[in-house]
């Protein structure tokens, strides 16, 4: 398996602008999170899925940030409109029980 | 909010010692993991412990549970150079995880 894939790697965009940050979970997963990582706050659980439906989406910041998963091999989240504080690795992570299986990550710089 | 607080926040060893990390833990958990993350890279799970074991080992690692005290340590024994990283402790219930800051080791060959 190649394990949980993200795309892209490294986005760099500028401030209003829309991002959308894929995810493809390890197949046979059935839960899906999404992180994000700063310096100041280390690692934040945004939303988390199961079986592609939104479960806990608390940490989402705020409207700008939203989560999709139509199925069970993809999902996005946007921002829209992004600002400079946005900048953050994010990382999607994929389980079928109690440990979690992370991406590499999407570095996000806004400008 | 942050469930585990990791302590030390960095710690420095020589190639062969044992580096133990630390953690304690806010609220009720399921299990208590561990995961390492090289620079740049994504978390790797290192082994998790529920909250009915008191410790647990996997190879060069040993994980404690203090569920009294909602603390856990990490122990790596014999450490490489390889071993260097960020190490993180997270608190598991239904399935979702609230990470700690980590504790940044750096193994000195």
């Amino acid at each position: 398996d190649a394990g949980v894939i993200q795309s892209p790697r490294h986005e760099v965009t500028e401030m209003g602008q829309e991002v959308t940050l894929r995810c493809k979970p390890i197949s046979g997963h059935d839960y899906l999170f999404w992180y994000r990582q700063t310096m100041m706050r280390g690692l934040e659980l945004l939303i988390y899925f199961n079986n592609n439906v939104p479960i806990d989406d608390s940490g989402m910041p705020e409207d700008r940030f939203s989560a999709k998963m139509p199925n069970a091999s993809f999902s996005t989240l946007k921002i829209q409109p992004s600002e400079p504080r946005d900048s953050a690795v994010y990382f999607c992570a994929s389980g079928g029980g109690d440990e979690q299986f992370f991406g590499p990550g999407t570095r996000l710089t806004v400008l | 909010s942050q469930q585990g607080e990791e302590d030390p926040q960095a710690l420095s060893i020589q190639e062969g010692e044992n580096a133990t990390m630390n953690c304690s833990y806010k609220t009720s958990i399921n299990n208590l993991q561990w995961y390492r993350q090289n620079s740049g890279r994504g978390l790797v799970h290192l082994i998790l412990i529920r909250s009915n074991e008191r410790e647990k080992h996997s190879g060069r690692l040993r994980v404690t549970l203090d569920t009294s005290k909602k603390s856990s340590s990490l122990l790596i024994t014999a450490s490489r150079a390889a071993d260097t990283a960020s190490y993180f402790c997270a608190g598991g219930s239904n399935y979702k995880l609230t990470f700690g800051k980590g504790t940044l080791l750096t193994v000195n060959p």
